[in-house]
């Protein structure tokens, strides 16, 4: 059965970093395009950022409001995908999922809440 | 704002059909997924690659498409189906994803 657990969530000053972890197992971690999506109290779902296989390079993209600011990495060994923010804004504050968006065996995980505030 | 859009709400009456509607450029060369959404709860896919159920989702949920627009089918809709419906797809350079704005619905 696929399982997602996000973690590291908390709250951080404007400005500050943070570095959130996905534990994924149940199917092919290092085979598989893993995302990040987040979402605001009451609102929609953001698609954050991907990161590809090392089939296909690791190749990385980023959402126009997170570029430049957030990095995503995985370690394959571990099963494990992390989103590494920095220069936090408040309107970052989301709960914030890592899925592998658009498989057939897609799950999403119960998120972590992500509070940017002074 | 999105590449994808949604009504931001609709209603059905209980036992009848509803159709979800997603409009984008994109969708005219990449397929949508549906996801739903109750309230507290992660989102969960119902529909991917434009017309496909992963295991356990109810045959009540089929999805299509037809140009630039994907549909989100509930025939038969019950209580339960009462939640916000996303569609996501990529977008038109193909290197990221979009979601759209999101749907109430309503079971009547």
């Amino acid at each position: 059965e696929v399982h997602l657990v996000e973690s590291g969530g908390g709250l951080v000053q404007p400005g500050g970093s943070l570095k959130l972890s996905c534990a994924a197992s149940g199917f092919a971690f290092s085979g598989s395009t893993m995302h990040w999506v987040r979402q605001a109290s009451g609102n929609g779902l953001e698609w954050v950022g991907r990161m590809r296989s090392k089939a296909n390079a690791y190749a990385t993209a980023y959402a126009a409001s997170v570029k430049g600011r957030f990095t995503i990495s995985r370690d394959d060994s571990k099963n494990t995908a992390y989103l590494q923010m920095n220069s936090l804004k408040t309107e970052d504050t989301a709960v914030y999922y890592c899925t592998p968006l658009g498989y057939s065996y897609e799950k999403w995980g119960q998120g972590t809440l992500v509070t940017v505030s002074s | 704002s999105s590449e994808l859009t949604q009504d931001p709400a609709v209603s059905v009456a209980l036992g009848q059909t509803v159709r979800i509607t997603c409009q984008g450029v994109s969708l005219r060369t990449y397929y949508a997924n549906w996801y739903q959404q109750r309230p507290g709860l992660a989102p969960l896919l119902v529909i991917f690659a434009k017309d496909n159920r992963p295991s356990g989702i109810p045959d009540r949920f089929s999805g299509s498409s037809s140009g630039s627009t994907a549909s989100l089918t509930i025939t038969g809709a019950q209580a339960e189906d009462e939640a916000d419906y996303y569609c996501s797809s990529r977008d038109s350079s193909g290197n990221q994803w979009v979601f759209g704005g999101g749907t109430k619905l309503t079971v009547l």
